[in-house]
């Protein structure tokens, strides 16, 4: 157990409806991190927030987008969902530290199926 | 897009057996991990090595990482077939440590 928890943790949605993920992050952690993994392949960075501010975005279109709440938990948006969005979303705490010793904690994730 | 691969993508072995895992990479890096998921589920973290730090042991699991060559290995010894699951490589990098992972070794340990 991570302490990382997310929610729902399956999700059906048809094409171009919209969909809100969340994730309550380890006590203590100030940076959440979002990746999606496509069946088969390892999971892909989609943005960091760290203390409610985006922290860098891998190569997703801006349809994908987040949230991070005083609490340090945080939300996933994609609007206009696509065929090729169907994937298990997962989120990562960590604590920002310096020396490269960062252990990111990851929640069970979020199948989402896109119809 | 991935930043490592992971080699073998497939391990198959007896109970018992060590199992060893490789994983390449292509950028500098600060830290390098090693994740397990089951099943699809969620990624759970093994053990992490430090760019500046060349080997790091952790119960059965032995990493060791090779900057001038961009790889790593993961040595899972005496291995039970609760070790069967994907493994992943991860490197960690900018300010925030944002993961790049690998393709991923399915191993499977059989009795």
């Amino acid at each position: 157990e991570t302490g990382v928890t997310q929610s729902p943790t399956h999700l059906i949605k048809t094409r171009g409806q919209q969909v809100t993920l969340r994730c309550s992050s380890q006590s203590g952690h100030n940076t959440v991190s979002w990746y999606q993994q496509a069946l088969g392949q390892g999971p892909q960075f989609i943005f960091q927030y760290y203390r409610e501010e985006e922290n860098g975005r891998g190569n997703f279109p801006p349809r994908f987008s987040g949230l991070q709440f005083p609490n340090y938990s945080s939300e996933l948006n994609v609007n206009a969902l696509e065929l090729d969005d169907s994937a298990l979303y997962l989120c990562a705490s960590s604590l920002v530290a310096s020396g490269g010793r960062e252990t990111q904690y990851f929640g069970p994730g979020t199948r989402l199926l896109v119809l | 897009s991935q930043q490592g691969e992971e080699d073998p993508q497939a391990l198959s072995i007896q109970e018992g057996e060590n199992a060893t895992m490789n994983c390449s990479y292509k950028t500098s890096i600060n830290n390098l991990q090693w994740y397990r998921q089951n099943s699809g589920r969620g990624l759970v973290h093994l053990i992490l090595i430090r760019s500046n730090e060349r080997e790091k042991h952790s119960g059965r699991l032995r990493v060791t990482l090779d900057t001038s060559k961009k790889s790593s290995s993961l040595l899972i010894t005496a291995s039970r077939a609760a070790d069967t699951a994907s493994y992943f490589c991860a490197t960690g990098t900018g300010g925030g440590n944002k993961l790049t992972f690998g393709t991923g070794t399915q191993l499977k340990v059989e009795l």
